[in-house]
């Protein structure tokens, strides 16, 4: 079974500009997470979606962050204009419907922003 | 809101000994789920070990154990017969009724041989 892909794994970009990051779930899940871990932390819930709609983007910030999962397959998140402060890695976790089920991550991508 | 401590940041530990990373928890909820994941320098997150919250018994696989209190939101890790490859970032996690993770802060857990 395949695990969850991201990519790229390694970014960087000046501050101000936009950035993207792609998931592809394990086939199947219909739950999809995005987490941001700032180093040193632990991840930080940014978005979670269950198929296309979204349960929950209480911690997103929406002046800059946007995400989207057409077909409730793969995921986009989106950085524009990025901050330092977003120097990060983001992860991308999916889970099957159930809510007793364990999340799979990604290897995330590392983001710099200078 | 559901939060994880977990006061620990850095623990270190012979190769072939026990150690053990303690968590705690605060939630309302009766019923959730709590796991521990490794994250290793490569990054990716891996499961070590789950446990449900209306479950008694603790978790074992292998050579880790759980030690789950409910009455007193605690959930720790043993790790036995420490290995090499054990050295990593320890996360405790709590996965809501909603689907919800929430992971603590991490504990940096280095085996020295």
């Amino acid at each position: 079974e395949a695990g969850v892909a991201q990519s790229p794994r390694y970014k960087i970009i000046e501050k101000r500009q936009s950035v993207a990051f792609w998931c592809n779930p394990i086939s199947g899940h219909a739950t999809l997470y995005w987490y941001q871990q700032i180093l040193g932390q632990g991840p930080k819930l940014l978005i979670q979606f269950q198929n296309n709609g979204v349960v929950d983007d209480s911690q997103l910030p929406k002046d800059r962050f946007s995400a989207e999962r057409l077909k409730g397959v793969d995921s986009t998140l989106k950085i524009q204009p990025a901050k330092l402060e977003d120097s990060a890695v983001y992860l991308c976790a999916s889970s099957l419907t159930r809510a007793n089920t364990e999340a799979f991550f990604g290897q995330g991508t590392r983001l710099t922003v200078v | 809101a559901q939060t994880v401590t977990q006061s620990q940041p850095e623990m270190s530990v012979q190769e072939a000994e026990t150690v053990t990373l303690s968590c705690t928890y605060d939630t309302s909820e009766n019923n959730y789920y709590l796991f521990w994941y490794k994250q290793p320098p490569s990054r990716q997150m891996i499961l070590v070990i789950r446990q449900e919250a209306y479950k008694q018994q603790n978790a074992t696989e292998n050579r880790f154990s759980v030690n789950f209190q409910k009455a007193a939101k605690s959930f720790s890790l043993k790790i036995s017969d420490s290995q090499l490859g054990d050295t990593a970032m320890y996360f405790c996690a709590f996965l809501t009724s909603g689907n919800q993770f929430y992971f603590g802060t991490g504990t940096s857990l280095t085996v020295i041989p």
